[in-house]
């Protein structure tokens, strides 16, 4: 099985929006509502942001959104803050117990 | 708070054997499934085992299949993997993961394996 499908970068300027899409199969994305993202910052471990596709964790702020469509999950932050420059990446419940990650996608807020 | 530390990373040579461990405060430990994740450096998380609440079943990746051996100690709330026959592509942050219906919620901040040829 191959990683999730993410753009390797995207970047956007203070207070603009950014999304950042997550392709995966049928066999995972496409069939299960299990699709978390995490972001990382450099020589730290991944920080839970969304799960089960659009829930956000206790103190995760509101500018970070989630969604899926078909076999496409996307993950939208907006009012972009310097804070946000950091790696994201989305995984996804692929059955038998199992994740699969993507391969991440560096933000660069300009 | 949930607080998952990772120790027992290092550098080994092709070949070798290492165990991780994974110590587990802030929560009932045994009532959550865990799992292993690795990440090489530049590269995204990869799944990589995991072991159900009471460590009565456990499944892995093809790529470590028969090489490595997940285990937990729920009285001592710690999770293992015991890992052999390492190759340089095991090479890894190597991170434990507390599973929180089917989501990878809570992380540690990981133990380094470094495996030389």
């Amino acid at each position: 099985q191959s990683a999730l499908t993410q753009p390797r970068s995207v970047s956007g300027s203070p207070g603009q929006s950014v999304t950042i899409s997550c392709t995966g199969t049928s066999g995972d994305v496409g069939n299960y509502n299990y699709v978390s993202w995490y972001q990382q910052h450099p020589g730290k471990a991944p920080k839970f942001m969304i799960y089960d596709v659009s829930k956000r964790p206790s103190g995760v702020p509101d500018r970070f959104s989630g969604s899926k469509s078909g076999n496409t999950a996307s993950l939208t932050i907006s009012g972009l803050q310097a804070e946000d420059e950091a790696d994201y990446y989305c995984c996804s419940y692929a059955g038998s117990y199992t994740w699969m990650f993507g391969g991440g996608t560096k933000l660069t807020v300009l | 708070e949930v607080q998952l530390v990772e120790s027992g990373g290092g550098l080994v040579q092709s070949g070798g054997s290492l165990r991780l461990s994974c110590a587990a405060s802030g929560f009932t430990f045994s009532d959550y499934w865990m799992h292993w994740v690795r990440q090489a450096p530049g590269k995204g998380p990869v799944w990589v085992s995991r072991i159900n609440s009471d460590g009565s079943s456990t499944s892995y990746a093809d790529s470590v299949k028969g090489r490595f051996t997940i285990s937990r100690d729920n009285a001592k709330n710690t999770l293992y993997v015991q890992m052999s026959s390492l190759r340089v592509e095991d090479t890894a942050m190597y991170y434990c993961v507390r599973d929180s219906r089917y989501n990878p919620e809570s992380w540690g901040r990981g133990t380094q394996v470094i495996v030389s040829s």
